[in-house]
């Protein structure tokens, strides 16, 4: 069945790079997204990727896809405070409007 | 402003007492969805609407009812909540390309 899987914790330091990883497995999907979570908050989307893409660049985002692994991943370059949060990795099921969501990365940013 | 309006915003209410949650979209989307989220586990897919009048069960569709008498509205309804259905609820409108969501409900049912 489809699955997209991702690691639950993350703690980098501010200033530092980050890397949330997220496999998916349906090789049909459209469109993957990276999608944040803040606290109290409900999702907003971050940035999405075309399956045809192999990288997306947005400001300090990159966003890489690897279709033969199936294998997404979000690079947050200079890690603020502001972007401790929930990151949720989903993707769209071909021919519906179903997102699948993985389990949310939860990143943590020290000072 | 793109928006999807859920209330309330917290709710406790005890095992058994019918409750309903609210929610409202402003982009005219066909579907819309709701989702309940749990630690660990992600966001899970309760029920989803094609368009109006068209409802269908999503992964955790048990213990619950919805109901799309219009476009706009979506409403979650728990006839007899228990305790397992505490958690975190959001609703969402989607387009092709993105999905809209609400800023959430925290039930609590005790």
């Amino acid at each position: 069945g489809e699955d997209v899987e991702q690691s639950l914790f993350l703690s980098v330091r501010e200033g530092d790079s980050s890397v949330i990883n997220c496999t998916y497995t349906d090789s049909s999907s459209t469109y993957l997204y990276w999608y944040k979570q803040e606290p109290g908050a409900g999702l907003q989307l971050l940035t999405y990727i075309f399956s045809n893409m192999d990288m997306k660049q947005d400001q300090r985002l990159t966003v890489l896809l690897n279709k033969k692994d199936k294998h997404l991943s979000l690079r947050i370059a200079d890690t603020q405070t502001g972007d401790s949060a929930i990151y949720f990795c989903a993707e769209i099921i071909s021919g519906t409007y179903k997102y699948i969501f993985g389990t949310g990365t939860r990143l943590k940013v020290l000072a | 402003e793109a928006q999807v309006t859920q209330n309330p915003r917290y709710l406790i209410t005890v095992t058994g007492k019918k409750l309903t949650v609210t929610c409202s979209q402003n982009m005219n989307h066909e579907y819309m969805s709701w989702y309940r989220q749990d630690p660990g586990l992600g966001l899970r897919q309760i029920y989803y609407s094609m368009n109006v009048e068209v409802t269908d069960k999503g992964d955790v569709p048990e213990g619950y009812k919805v109901s799309r008498k219009e476009k706009r509205n979506f409403p979650l309804i728990l006839e007899s909540p228990s305790p397992n259905q505490t958690s975190l609820y959001f609703c969402a409108s989607s387009s092709h390309t993105e999905a809209f969501f609400g800023q959430g409900t925290r039930l609590t049912v005790v």
